[in-house]
């Protein structure tokens, strides 16, 4: 049981190039999103999905693309990148708890430059 | 508006001592979910707790402890006798009903640095 996975770890990008940021889970999760993190503010969400085929737009959503073929995984997309998408990405996935609300697994996350 | 306020921005601590990061939280609902997140100079992030908002015990955890108070809306993080390894940023977070299905709402942190 892996939990979340994503990959890369580390990635310089130059401005305008394009590139996948992977992310499967092996847990089954139906819910999955992905957060980018900055400093000083936090981590805020990009895009989620409620399952596979199912995709919208979360709080900063330019720039970024997703799909969702699959329960296990959510790549992210960055159709041309722009050095303001220097961030370190966190991919998330989430199941309902007994009792109420949800419970989170977060991948280890991306360090993404863009110069 | 934020829904989750972390004021402090940054605290350093002489080891041993007792430091509590405050957190504040909006919402218009009356089931939510309050989570504290640790995350060390490696960058992973560490789960500490998760409250409901019909539990106001506050819960202790060996060194760690959390005090619940809805007539506030806060929900507060002590870290009693610090230690160098506690040193990292603390992120606390909301989800509500109102929020995107399980979305969660995250303050901008608190870096917090103990000395040795």
């Amino acid at each position: 049981n892996a939990g979340v996975t994503q990959t890369p770890k580390f990635q310089v990008l130059k401005t305008g190039q394009s590139m996948t940021l992977q992310c499967a889970q092996d847990m089954n999760h139906e819910y999955m999103s992905w957060y980018r993190q900055d400093p000083g503010m936090g981590l805020r969400l990009i895009h989620y999905s409620v399952g596979a085929g199912i995709t919208d737009q979360g709080e900063v959503p330019n720039g970024y693309n997703v799909s969702r073929s699959t329960t296990e995984d959510f790549p992210l997309r960055l159709l041309s990148a722009a050095p303001s998408q220097t961030s370190v990405y966190f991919c998330a996935s989430s199941f309902t708890q007994t009792g109420g609300g949800y419970g989170y697994t977060f991948g280890s996350g991306t360090r993404l430059t863009v110069v | 508006a934020q829904k989750v306020t972390q004021a402090q921005t940054e605290i350093s601590v002489v080891e041993k001592e007792d430091v509590t990061l405050d957190c504040v939280y909006e919402t218009r609902d009356t089931t939510y979910y309050l989570f504290w997140y640790k995350q060390p100079p490696s960058g992973e992030l560490v789960f500490l707790i998760r409250r409901n908002s019909f539990d106001e015990q506050n819960e202790i955890s060996g060194r760690y402890s959390w005090n619940f108070q809805k007539s506030t809306s806060s929900f507060n993080f002590t870290i009693t006798a610090s230690q160098v390894v506690d040193s990292a940023v603390y992120f606390c977070a909301l989800n509500d009903r109102g929020s995107t299905l399980g979305r969660l709402y995250f303050g901008r942190g608190t870096q917090l640095t103990v000395w040795p």
